[in-house]
């Protein structure tokens, strides 16, 4: 698979504090990202997108970066909560097909 | 319906056994996916159906074989695995198999091989 991994493989925070949390992918080829919440005992869920033609995006209290320059991705979440406790990936898309490969995990943890 | 759904929860069987696990959406979506994920490692990709036909195989052992009955199922067929194979199998759907487009996972059957 790819080579898509991850800075900080835990981190905690504090209840109210914003998260921040890192992706390198290393291939330059990738036009399209998603990051997933996992959380204990569950599926992955979609949390947001950026497609390579863009450096920024925004959700409600997330917001994905994307440097191209230096292959690095960043998930920012706002006011993180308790229900923000999960495992983190980002996951890239290097083919034309919908071929996803996953980076290794964060997991947040925040402190209430 | 904007879920995936995956049956049995859990599953547990030796590995003279025979089993299958289930997958089902209702959002039309043509693509879906079989993944394997090991606790605290990242899914990986399985299997890809694109419009009831098997798009992609990632060297998956024969033990293995997944089935596509109509664009709505999606089942994983398991015969003489090994504990190794014991994992959290992950099924998901996307609209289409082109790029950008985003997959929906269901919550998984935590398989226990004996």
């Amino acid at each position: 698979g790819e080579n898509v991994g991850l800075h900080l493989p835990t981190l905690s925070v504090q209840e109210g504090d914003n998260s921040i949390i890192n992706c390198a992918y290393s291939n330059s080829a990738s036009d399209y990202f998603i990051w997933y919440k996992q959380e204990s005992g569950k599926g992955p869920q979609f949390i947001i997108d950026i497609r390579s033609n863009m450096d920024k995006r925004q959700g409600q209290r997330v917001t994905v970066l994307l440097n191209k320059t230096v292959k690095h991705l960043s998930l920012q979440i706002a006011a993180t909560q308790p229900g923000d406790s999960a495992v983190y990936f980002c996951a890239e898309n290097p083919f034309t097909g919908n071929q996803f490969y996953f980076g290794t995990g964060t997991s947040l943890t925040v402190i209430p | 319906d904007t879920e995936v759904t995956q049956t049995p929860k859990h599953l547990v069987m030796g590995m003279t056994n025979k089993k299958s696990l289930k997958c089902e959406q209702h959002m039309g979506h043509r693509a879906m996916y079989w993944y394997k994920q090991k606790a605290k490692k990242p899914p990986e990709l399985m299997f890809v159906y694109s419009y009831e036909k098997l798009s992609i195989n990632e060297s998956v052992p024969s033990r293995f074989s997944p089935e596509c009955p109509n664009s709505s199922l999606l089942n994983l067929h398991l015969h003489a695995l090994q504990p190794e194979d014991s994992a959290l199998y992950l099924c998901a759907s996307s609209q289409g198999w082109g790029s950008y487009n985003e997959q929906f996972f269901g919550p998984g059957t935590r398989l226990t091989v004996l």
